[in-house]
């Protein structure tokens, strides 16, 4: 099984629908983060999460919320999802401990028409 | 100015060939530095981590480090078709969390057996 696992794989909606991804480890890491991948622009932080009760505006944050249900959920919400919101999604782990890089899950592909 | 250069490619070898790849950068506080493969329908994983300047060899991955030019490299020798994927930098500038990771755009890799 998968050590960070994202729900869905792939998903089609249309704009201004209410969408929620999903993430959920087995690493038992503290720390979880989300990201969009664009071509062109790469990874960009959207949020990310120390524990259950600390959650922390990465830098794209707008349009976007997190809801961190446990220290293995993490759940990234488009409240009224618009075209350019349209990229790859990745939940990431980490343990904030020296020399222990972020761990990747294997993303959602989510297409707003 | 991105404050993460990276060359998109792409960039086709023959196997075996000696593999380059580069990353400038602007921020030289960046002390952190890391080097992900990235196959297709999957998330990033962590190839090579380094501190500071210098080299650091892993198997048939080099990664070298010169803060004085900001610049890196990845270097892959003898590379191998199961070696074709996008290769992505990215630097942070603490060691605890990485949760500031600022990543290049990737390069995609191809060799051609």
């Amino acid at each position: 099984d998968a050590d960070v696992t994202q729900t869905p794989r792939n998903r089609i909606t249309k704009t201004g629908k209410r969408i929620m991804l999903e993430c959920s480890q087995t690493k038992g890491h503290d720390r979880m983060y989300w990201y969009r991948q664009d071509p062109g622009l790469g990874l960009r932080l959207i949020y990310y999460s120390f524990d259950v009760k600390d959650i922390n505006k990465g830098e794209i944050s707008d349009g976007y919320s997190v809801s961190r249900q446990a220290q293995a959920k993490f759940s990234l919400s488009l409240e009224s999802a618009i075209p350019n919101q349209t990229a790859l999604y990745f939940c990431a782990t980490g343990t904030g401990l020296p020399n222990q890089p972020q761990h990747f899950g294997d993303g959602t592909r989510l297409s707003i028409l | 100015q991105k404050e993460v250069e990276q060359d998109p490619g792409p960039l086709s070898v023959p196997e075996g060939a000696i593999v380059s790849l580069n990353c400038t950068y602007s921020n030289s506080a960046f002390q952190y530095f890391m080097w992900y493969r990235q196959y297709s329908r999957k998330g990033p994983e962590l190839l090579m981590y380094t501190y500071s300047s210098g080299n650091k060899e892993d198997g048939r991955f080099t990664a070298q480090v010169d803060k004085s030019s900001k610049y890196i490299s990845l270097f892959i020798r003898d590379s191998q078709p199961s070696d074709s994927a996008t290769y992505l930098c990215a630097m942070s500038l603490s060691n605890f969390g990485n949760e500031k990771l600022t990543f290049g755009t990737g390069t995609r890799l191809t060799i051609i057996p």
